[in-house]
C-alpha cells in the first residue's frame, strides 16, 4: 500500500538519551518534511528536504539534524533530547510538480522526553 | 514568516452548516491548504486555493480572497464523523507550509 510510515508509534526517551525518528516513503515524493505538533501551538516546521541530497531548516529546527541519502527516507535526529521535545512528530511529503503539491502525512510518533 | 489565526473551537448540530475562518499575513503567498485532522490520527488534504474564490467538494467549500488575506472553510450538512481539527494552512514561495493552530469542531446530535 502506497504512502508514508514512520517508526517508532511512540516512545519515552530519557533526556540527554540519541532518537532517530524514521520516515519512508513510497510514492517516489521528491520533497519531504518533519513537523512537530503541540497542543495549542499546531504544526511547527522542523526541517524540510526538497530533494535528495539537500535539506533546509524550518521554523525550529534547533535541536534536530535530518538526512536525505535517499528518495524514501527521511530520518530526524535529536542528538540529545530535552523534555521540551516531548510533541507528536509527523513527517510528510508532496510532489512539488504537482499542481496543487498536497503534502501526505504518515500516522506520527509520539515522544515523550523525561 | 507567516502568521495566520483561525478560532480555536466551534460547536454544531448535526445537519447544519459551520464556517470556520481563517486569516493570514504573509511574506509569501502560494496558495492555500485545509486539512482535517481527527483526533490521535494524521492530518488529511481536504481543498486547496491558489485563486480567488470559491472551491466546491461535495459538502466541504472552500473560499479565498488574497487582497484580504482571508479564506473560510464551509461544512454543509454536518455528520457526526465530522467532527474533528481544520488546519488552515498557507504555503510560501518555496513551497514550505505554515500551519494555524486549528479549529476543533465538536459536531453534536
Amino acid at each position: 500500500i502506497a504512502g508514508i510510515t514512520q517508526a517508532p508509534t511512540s516512545q519515552i526517551l530519557a533526556a540527554g538519551r540519541r532518537m532517530t525518528l524514521r520516515c519512508t516513503q513510497d510514492m517516489r515524493h521528491n520533497a519531504m518534511y518533519w513537523y512537530r505538533q503541540d497542543l495549542g501551538l499546531g504544526l511547527r516546521l522542523i526541517h524540510y528536504s526538497n530533494t535528495a541530497g539537500t535539506t533546509g531548516k524550518g521554523e525550529v529546527p534547533d535541536g534536530y539534524s535530518v538526512s536525505r541519502a535517499n528518495t524514501d527516507d527521511f530520518p530526524l535526529t535529536l542528538a540529545s533530547a530535552v523534555p521540551s521535545q516531548t510533541s507528536v512528530y509527523f513527517c510528510a511529503s508532496s510532489d512539488s510538480t504537482a499542481g496543487n503539491n498536497e503534502q501526505f502525512f504518515g500516522p506520527g510518533t509520539r515522544l515523550t522526553v523525561l | 514568516g507567516q502568521n495566520i489565526d483561525q478560532p480555536t473551537e466551534m460547536t454544531a448540530t448535526e445537519g447544519a452548516i459551520v464556517q470556520i475562518n481563517c486569516t493570514y499575513q504573509t511574506s509569501g503567498f502560494n496558495g492555500l491548504f485545509w486539512y482535517q485532522q481527527h483526533a490521535g490520527e494524521a492530518p488529511t488534504f481536504l481543498s486547496y486555493n491558489v485563486l480567488d474564490g470559491l472551491e466546491e467538494k461535495g459538502r466541504f467549500s472552500s473560499f479565498l480572497s488574497r487582497s484580504k488575506g482571508y479564506s473560510y472553510l464551509l461544512l454543509k450538512e454536518l455528520q457526526m464523523k465530522d467532527s474533528a481539527s481544520y488546519l488552515c494552512a498557507v504555503r510560501d514561495g518555496d513551497y514550505k507550509l505554515s500551519f494555524g493552530a486549528g479549529t476543533t469542531v465538536t459536531v453534536r446530535a
